[in-house]
């Protein structure tokens, strides 16, 4: 079986500050871990995913997360928050010969203040 | 490059009727996904094709949901009868492959609401 824990439902900061969005995850095998992104009104957007390469992980819009077996974690960061990163953000699992079957998080609503 | 296309954007039906939900995948695109996106929640996998064979259909509720990819391209999803439960935002994607190389693109949704 395979899960993931957004462990935070909004996040709120303020433009030009750190982003951390958190994610654990549970998998009974090798995992394949993602981030994607959903605007409103638009379709989910892949930011990342890591497949067993390099544990840090460099996305689309300057947002990187960095794969940490030992914690089990996949956490989202991003040095410095735009506007336009006012978002639902999903963290999601799969494992390699699973198919492509994603199963997601809840969700973290990552909102942005000037 | 055309994305996935979804129709209708949004439906409105009274429980118990029936309704349908209509996806064409990005053009040479061997698998199809739909997934249920009830709010506050993250999608959740309905169905997946492989070409127009079923790969997983585990958490389809068969009994009033009803999915086909005949000629392996588009795909119509079908409630019959709709409850209040399926109220939710259906997705549908698309990749190339059914590995974890590939990447899954996504349409916008049809938001249905069953009153």
């Amino acid at each position: 079986a395979q899960s993931v824990t957004q462990l935070d439902s909004h996040v709120s900061v303020s433009e030009g500050t750190p982003v951390l969005l958190r994610c654990n995850y549970s998998s009974s095998y090798s995992p394949s871990l993602f981030w994607y992104v959903q605007h409103p009104n638009k379709g989910l957007q892949l930011l990342l995913k890591y497949t067993s390469a390099a544990t840090l992980v460099k996305g689309i819009n300057g947002f990187e997360a960095e794969f940490k077996k030992s914690e089990t974690s996949f956490h989202l960061t991003k040095p410095s928050a735009h506007m336009s990163d006012a978002a639902e953000y999903f963290c999601v699992v799969s494992f390699t010969g699973g198919g492509n079957k994603l199963t997601f998080g809840t969700g973290t609503q990552l909102k942005v203040e000037l | 490059e055309a994305g996935v296309a979804q129709s209708p954007r949004y439906k409105i039906i009274e429980k118990r009727q029936s309704v349908a939900f209509w996806c064409n995948p990005i053009s040479g695109h061997a698998t199809l996904y739909w997934y249920q996106q009830i709010l506050g929640q993250g999608p959740k996998l309905l169905i997946q094709f492989q070409n127009n064979g079923v790969v997983d259909d585990s958490q389809l509720p068969k009994d009033r949901f009803s999915a086909e990819r005949l000629k392996g391209v588009d795909s119509t999803l079908k409630i019959q009868p709709a409850k209040l439960e399926d109220s939710a935002v259906y997705l549908c994607a698309s990749s190339p492959g059914q590995t974890t190389y590939f990447k899954l693109f996504f349409g916008s949704g049809t938001q249905l609401s069953v009153l």
